[in-house]
């Protein structure tokens, strides 16, 4: 069964540290691999995704996610935390034949001043 | 920039009680999801759904669920019978057609609280 587990459902950082998300996948097939934020109050806000293209994917806000088949992992990573980076972060994959989403627990990211 | 839209944000209910939430996809998205995401638990995938008809559900989704598209611009999803379980947050999300490797894009969710 394909399945998402993220290491450290709170992380926390000093302004200007190096961000490190860990998420590690399940999967019996090629897998499509997302990372969403979640803003207090606000929906889920896709930040990257990987689609069996580059390993190392880019996405908005400074961040990036590099696949490694062979640790099955698509860590999330950001040179340098900014107050704004502070919110819920979910790793994900593609589960089903209809593209639903099948979600790790989330990291709760703290950054302090 | 074109978004999902949900009402209401929060939904107060008594056991027992129908609940219905809406949502609004991007309109030229052609697949639809609803997830929901108990307090402190990850987010789970409920149901999918494509020219009107659900394509996919999870085993969550049982008789007192249902959808419906009911006028090319809403999806819905009804709960019969509420529970105090149901409690959670319930997001709808939307893509365009294509390859699983589309974009979801989510709403702001709809907090259901069972009383």
């Amino acid at each position: 069964a394909q399945s998402v587990t993220q290491l450290g459902s709170h992380v926390s950082v000093s302004e200007g540290a190096l961000v490190l998300l860990r998420c590690n996948y399940s999967s019996s097939v090629p897998p499509y691999l997302f990372w969403y934020v979640q803003y207090p109050n606000q929906g889920l806000q896709l930040l990257l995704k990987y689609t069996s293209a580059a390993t190392l994917v880019k996405g908005i806000n400074g961040f990036e996610a590099e696949f490694k088949k062979s640790e099955t992992s698509f860590h999330l990573t950001k040179p340098s935390a900014h107050m704004s980076d502070a919110a819920e972060y979910f790793c994900a994959l593609v589960g089903g034949s209809q593209g639903n989403l099948i979600f790790g627990k989330g990291t709760k990211l703290s950054v302090k001043p | 920039e074109p978004e999902v839209t949900q009402t209401p944000s929060h939904q107060v209910t008594q056991m027992g009680q129908e609940v219905i939430l809406r949502c609004v996809p991007i309109s030229n998205h052609l697949y639809f999801y609803w997830y929901r995401q108990i307090l402190g638990q990850k987010v789970e995938f409920l149901v999918s759904f494509y020219n009107n008809e659900i394509s996919e559900k999870s085993e969550i989704f049982d008789d007192q669920f249902s959808v419906e598209r009911p006028d090319g611009s809403n999806f819905t999803l009804k709960i019969r019978s509420t529970k105090l379980e149901d409690s959670a947050m319930y997001f709808c999300a939307s893509r365009e057609q294509g390859a699983g490797t589309d974009t979801q894009y989510f709403g702001p969710g709809t907090r259901l609280t069972v009383l």
